[in-house]
Formats: C-alpha cells, structure tokens, sequence
C-alpha cells in the first residue's frame, strides 16, 4: 500500500539552530513527494515538492531531496526561525491523476528565541 | 493569489444532527477533495471528485457522508446523523488536471465538533 511515515514531535528548537524533519514512505508505482506546512490557525500550505529520484525541492530555506534507494524525503532547514513554529506534514500523490494523498501524521516544530 | 475558501471556520451541532460543510475551490480546478483531521492523527483523505461525480472514496466515506458541486463554484461535504468521532477538522482541496504534479491547494479548515 501506500503510507508516509514522518518522525514523532514535538520538536523544540532554539532560534537560528537547524532543523532535520525525518520522512519515509512506502508505494506501489512512483510517487511525488510534498512537505507542507500548518500555521497556526491556518490551512495547509504547499512548502515544497520534488517530482522524481534525487530532485530536491525548496523554498524558503528549506529543502528537501527524493531519496528512491532510501525511500525518504527528510526536510532540512539550516537555521530556524520563531516564524517557522508550524506543524510539517509530509505526503505523497501519483502524477497526472486526481488520486489522494497520502499524508503523515505531522511534526510540530515550535522555535523559541 | 487563487485560494480554497472554507465555511463556517468552526461549527458545533449536537449529535445526530446533519451538518453542510462548504467550500469554492479554486475557479479553474477540475478536482476536488475532502480530508479531515482528528485531533492529534494523520490528515485521511476522504473523498475526491471530477466531472460532477465521485471519482475515489475512502473507507470513512460512508452512506453518512455525500458531496455535491451545486453550482459552478461551490462544493458541499455534508454528514447525517452527525456522531461525536466525527468531530475534527475537515479541509477542502482542489488541484489541476493535466501532465503536471497535481499540487492540492487546501482551503483553511472547517473545525466540526460534534456535542
């Protein structure tokens, strides 16, 4: 089947420190890759996404890169900041269908300064 | 910006009553989504939609659950007989058809609790 696997929050972070969010994922043709993001009391957000083996997506120093031997798609930032306090959620979908996500459970990240 | 926009951003009703949770999905999207939340676990999907019909479901998607496309631009996620674990936060999204990645944009949320 299907399924993402992200590490277990919360994470605790101090201001400028970097940031490792662990994702894995299992699936049955060749899947796109998404982090988004969860502001408090918002929606959530598209943060990046990579599309095939070793791509790496990235936008607003985060990044992330396609891992196919590893399965893994971990998120990396090299210094936090407050503003980055959101709840991360990794998630998978198949290309050029209207199929689901898949998502993982989230990782709430809280900076402090 | 385009965005999916969700109503209301927070509704209680009392257990078995019927609940519309609604949505605009972006204007030149041609799928549509329903996923919820439950408080501390995964984001499930729920339902999608196309072409004015349901084009995958979930295993929680049951006789409980139906959605509509009333008009050309709203989208309606409603539940009879509402019971308390249906409590919890119901996002709406919408994506492009096409060769490109189908990137979902998520509305804010609709919080439901069930009391």
């Amino acid at each position: 089947g299907n399924s993402v696997t992200q590490m277990e929050g919360p994470v605790t972070l101090s201001e400028e420190a970097f940031l490792t969010i662990n994702c894995t994922y299992t699936a049955t043709g060749y899947p796109s890759l998404f982090w988004y993001v969860q502001y408090p009391g918002e929606g959530l957000q598209l943060l990046l996404k990579a599309t095939k083996a070793d791509d790496k997506g990235s936008n607003k120093g985060f990044e992330a890169t396609y891992r196919k031997e590893t399965t893994s798609f971990h998120l990396e930032k090299g210094s936090v900041q407050v503003s980055d306090s959101a709840v991360y959620f990794c998630a998978l979908t198949f290309l050029n269908t209207g199929n689901q996500f898949y998502f993982g459970t989230g990782t709430s990240l809280t900076v402090i300064p | 910006e385009p965005e999916v926009t969700q109503t209301p951003s927070h509704q209680v009703t009392q257990m078995g009553q019927e609940v519309i949770l609604r949505c605009v999905p972006i204007s030149n999207h041609l799928y549509f989504y329903w996923y919820r939340q439950i408080l501390g676990q995964k984001v499930e999907f729920l339902v999608s939609f196309y072409n004015n019909e349901i084009s995958e479901k979930s295993e929680i998607f049951d006789d409980q659950f139906s959605v509509e496309r009333p008009d050309g631009s709203n989208f309606t996620l409603k539940i009879r007989s509402t019971k308390l674990e249906d409590s919890a936060m119901y996002f709406c999204a919408s994506s492009e058809q096409g060769l490109r990645v189908p990137e979902a944009f998520f509305g804010q949320g609709t919080r439901l609790t069930v009391v």
